[in-house]
């Protein structure tokens, strides 16, 4: 499978700041995707980071909140704009490989104060 | 809408015994079904996974099964160890693309 990286893997920020976070993969891959967990919870898509494109978003995700870039086959970056005490959340990035099967980043732990 | 159920949201059994979590899923057109494990502060990795063109299928001490007329798939895990406790999550892929994701079992085995 690919490796997948993710930075920062842990940051702490005040409300009203963003904070970009960055997925690199060590293959090419057409699907990136980008999920949050919030503590206890299962996986909520975000959105899915088109290359050459405008992201997807999922129901309840904008783009104004959550500005998503894909330059390239490899990296995308999902930045959490004016954050709050509610954005406190694990988020991933995951990639599609082999027909179907997605893959998991380590994940990016966000606390907001 | 699209949708998977999960249950249990927590099953504890003893080292050896084994484990079943069941899963539903709303989507008549899903053909594509993931099984993650999470540990305690991990990212989610795939363990085993099934489409729908099969009934069963197996790896060592795991096996997962799918009624697609049911719409139901479940996940087995055979001579449980403590290194099996974590989180499981069942996944199905909607004709959408993307997974929609259950809520979870946390799987205790005490030894």
């Amino acid at each position: 499978s690919a490796v997948i990286s993710q930075k920062p893997s842990r940051d702490i920020c005040q409300r009203g700041t963003s904070l970009t976070i960055q997925c690199q993969v060590d293959s090419q891959v057409t699907m990136m995707f980008w999920y949050r967990q919030q503590p206890g919870q299962s996986l909520t898509l975000i959105a899915t980071a088109n290359q050459g494109s405008e992201a997807t978003y999922e129901s309840g995700f904008v783009i104004d909140k959550f500005p998503i870039s894909r330059p390239n086959l490899t990296f995308s970056t999902l930045t959490v704009s004016n954050m709050s005490p509610e954005d406190s959340s694990i988020y991933l990035c995951s990639v599609e490989q082999s027909r179907d099967t997605q893959y998991f980043g380590p994940g990016t732990r966000l606390t907001v104060l | 809408g699209e949708n998977v159920e999960q249950h249990p949201s927590t099953l504890s059994v003893q080292e050896g015994d084994s484990a079943v979590i069941k899963c539903t899923y709303s989507d008549s057109a899903s053909n594509y079904f993931p099984w993650y494990k999470q540990e305690l502060g991990k990212r989610p990795q795939l363990i085993i996974d099934i489409r729908s063109n099969v009934g069963e299928k197996k790896d060592q001490r795991i096996a997962v099964t799918l009624n697609k007329t049911a719409k139901h798939f479940s996940l087995h895990i055979t001579e449980t160890q403590p290194e099996d406790s974590a989180v499981y999550f069942c996944a199905a892929k909607s004709n959408t693309g993307k997974l929609i994701f259950g809520q979870g079992t946390t799987l205790q085995v005490k030894p």
